[in-house]
């Protein structure tokens, strides 16, 4: 089983639509949680960090369910600018290194 | 704040040739710097973990005597792939950590071809 599970996608949604998605993970003893976005050839730049308690940043609200071992990332009033690919990103248990996703690709048409 | 350059951005070689490439951490101390690999449409696979003035920790099947990381200051990290062949062609990006916790913050990555 992969450490960091995702669902590839694509998610094609129109313009102004909510789109939520997950990511599971398998190392119980990681701590540290991330979304990155990816542009096409581009460098993964970093979204927002995932609290336990949540959060949020404007449109992005990000969820850390330990419990269930999963990371949520809702996006609402998508624009198309908000087209990239999303990484689900959790640290390895206290070694530095991280562990990404394969990416879930998200597609905003007008 | 926490900009990380990184140099070539895009660099063609002949195959057996080496190719270095260096990562910087440009506004703040990286006490750990991370090489990692993109092939098209998979996930960015980590490559070795490198802390400044020791040995770079290399992850399981990727070759220490092939990819060569020297990581000599806070600032700078190199990796030099070393008698390139096709199959190295990538996308070689490095990451810096050391400003907020474990957050990784990314080089803009080098598009490696081998001819």
């Amino acid at each position: 089983r992969k450490e960091v599970e995702q669902d590839p996608g694509p998610f094609n949604v129109p313009e102004g639509a909510t789109v939520a998605f997950n990511c599971t993970y398998s190392n119980s003893a990681s701590q540290s949680f991330f979304w990155y976005r990816q542009d096409c050839r581009k460098e993964p730049k970093l979204l927002m960090s995932v609290y336990s308690s949540g959060n949020e940043d404007g449109r992005f609200t990000a969820q850390l369910n330990r419990a269930s071992q999963y990371i949520s990332l809702l996006i609402r009033d998508s624009k198309l600018s908000d087209s990239a690919t999303y990484l689900c990103v959790g640290d390895s248990g206290g070694y530095q290194k991280v562990t990404f996703g394969i990416g879930t690709k998200l597609q905003v048409i007008p | 704040g926490a900009v990380v350059s990184q140099h070539p951005s895009r660099v063609i070689c002949k195959s057996g040739t080496s190719v270095k490439i260096e990562c910087r951490s440009l506004d703040f101390q990286a006490t750990t710097m991370f090489w990692y690999r993109q092939f098209p449409k998979q996930s960015l696979m980590l490559m070795a973990t490198s802390n400044e003035g020791s040995k770079a920790t290399y992850e399981q099947g990727v070759e220490k005597d092939k990819f060569l990381i020297n990581h000599a200051s806070l600032t700078l990290s190199t990796l030099t792939v070393t008698s390139a062949h096709p199959e190295d062609s990538s996308f070689y990006i490095c990451s810096a950590s050391g400003l907020e916790g474990d957050t990784q913050y990314f080089g803009p990555g080098t598009r490696l071809t081998v001819l």
